[in-house]
């Protein structure tokens, strides 16, 4: 089972930060995923990243995904209140279906 | 998109006792999953139901602790039998689209204190 270390754990900034957080393995990802979960929700997809190298946007949110397809990171610019969650990477294992989850990265934006 | 839907929202319960969570999905999906969320963890995979036979159990979870049903395309259930404090988790129902998707759905969840 493929290992997925995110950092920071926890992370509290001010309404218009900027913020980074990283999903890092030891092995190299097929594919990976970046979720969101609110306090009461489950998590919802945000992006998935495939191809080493890949960028994508989503309006203040960017997903990277490194070159060697080992590493992810989820760049917040300007983050607003409604940012605040639990923002989880995952992987798909070998059998292609089950979702491995890293351990997560709680933010709070702070009006 | 599948909008699901998890039954209790909430409970808590007595150790010992047993509590059966129902998912109900919004349309047929083959794939359906239950994953255990303890607090301040990320999300484990407990089993992937299957329709029509036995569930498949990841490594230090049994039937016997947590029987799953899944009686049709749209509908799961998942016991947590003979409960202990540290069964106290967020239980949440999951489900895959079909074919080579990636998409993986959510349900919200429910919140299991045991006492």
């Amino acid at each position: 089972t493929q290992l997925l270390e995110q950092s920071p754990q926890f992370l509290s900034i001010q309404e218009g930060e900027n913020l980074t957080v990283y999903c890092n393995s030891s092995s190299v990802f097929s594919s990976l995923q970046w979720y969101r979960q609110e306090p009461g929700e489950g998590p919802v997809l945000l992006v998935t990243v495939v191809t080493g190298g890949e960028v994508k946007k989503l309006k203040r949110l960017t997903f990277q995904f490194g070159d060697a397809r080992k590493d992810s990171s989820l760049h917040i610019t300007a983050a607003q209140p409604g940012d605040t969650g639990l923002y989880l990477c995952a992987s798909r294992g070998g059998s292609n279906y089950k979702l491995t989850f890293g351990k997560g990265t709680l933010l709070t934006v702070n009006p | 998109s599948a909008v699901i839907s998890q039954k209790p929202s909430r409970d808590i319960c007595q150790r010992g006792t047993s509590l059966t969570i129902q998912c109900q999905v919004d349309s047929q999906v083959t794939m359906m999953f239950w994953y255990r969320q303890q607090p301040g963890q990320s999300l484990t995979l407990i089993a992937t139901a299957n329709q029509g036979s036995e569930a498949t159990y990841e490594s230090g979870f049994v039937i016997d602790k947590f029987p799953i049903s899944r009686p049709n395309l749209t509908f799961s259930t998942l016991t947590v039998s003979n409960m202990s404090p540290e069964d106290s988790s967020i239980y949440l129902c999951s489900v895959k689209d079909g074919g080579s998707g990636e998409t993986q759905y959510f349900g919200p969840g429910t919140r299991l204190l045991v006492l």
